[in-house]
């Protein structure tokens, strides 16, 4: 099963911008890479996917690198609503394989 | 903006009892899927479902667990005779096409085994 690795947690300010790793160095040529977001006891919510090239949406960024083998996320400025576990998934074989993802916290 | 909504959002079961999740997807979605959630672990595929088939299903979905779709709209998780390790939050999810495509997560069915 092709693999994220993700910090386990991560700090930022509000208001900052916060660049989010994940490696993925066993990705094949067709995975997508998926970013999700999961608040306390709510369900998980699409941030942004993309396959080579970097992507914008009115959420965030990714940034792949060019042998695909890593990628951030990037939100631009940090709310206290961002405050979520962050998950980096590969899109394998039409499953998505999750990780335990980044917890970020946002400081006031 | 559509969602997908969950029924229950908690339910209590005995063990060796059934029960059954359900789910209403986004309307133009073609394609379904079960997640589950142990409290405190990561999130877990269970199947997927398309063309009123299961396309993908992983080593967890086994003899004990279905899925149907019984008419238009709902989309359903049946657990045969529940165990006590099926306690979980089971996640219904929907989307349009298949690969690269996004997936739209319901709130979830938190399932309590006693």
């Amino acid at each position: 099963d092709a693999k994220t690795t993700q910090p386990n947690s991560m700090e930022s300010n509000e208001e900052e911008p916060v660049h989010l790793p994940c490696n993925h160095s066993t990705i094949s040529g067709t995975d997508y890479i998926h970013w999700y977001r999961q608040l306390p006891s709510q369900g998980p919510e699409y941030v942004i996917h993309g396959l080579t090239s970097n992507v914008n949406n009115r959420m965030a960024s990714l940034a792949i690198a060019e042998d695909r083998k890593s990628s951030t996320l990037i939100l631009h400025r940090a709310t206290l609503r961002d405050a979520a576990v962050y998950y980096c998934i590969l899109d394998s074989n039409y499953q998505l394989i999750w990780g335990a993802g980044t917890k970020l916290i946002i400081k006031p | 903006e559509p969602e997908v909504t969950q029924t229950p959002s908690h339910q209590v079961t005995q063990m060796g009892q059934e029960v059954i999740l359900r789910c209403v997807p986004i309307s133009n979605h073609l394609y379904f899927y079960w997640y589950r959630q142990i409290l405190g672990q990561k999130v877990e595929f269970l199947v997927s479902f398309y063309n009123n088939e299961i396309s993908e299903k992983s080593e967890i979905f086994d003899d004990q667990f279905s899925v149907e779709r019984p008419d238009g709209s709902n989309f359903t998780l049946k657990i045969r005779s529940t165990k006590l390790e099926d306690s979980a939050m089971y996640f219904c999810a929907s989307s349009f096409d298949r690969l690269g495509n996004t997936i739209y997560f319901g709130e979830g069915s938190w399932l309590t085994v006693v």
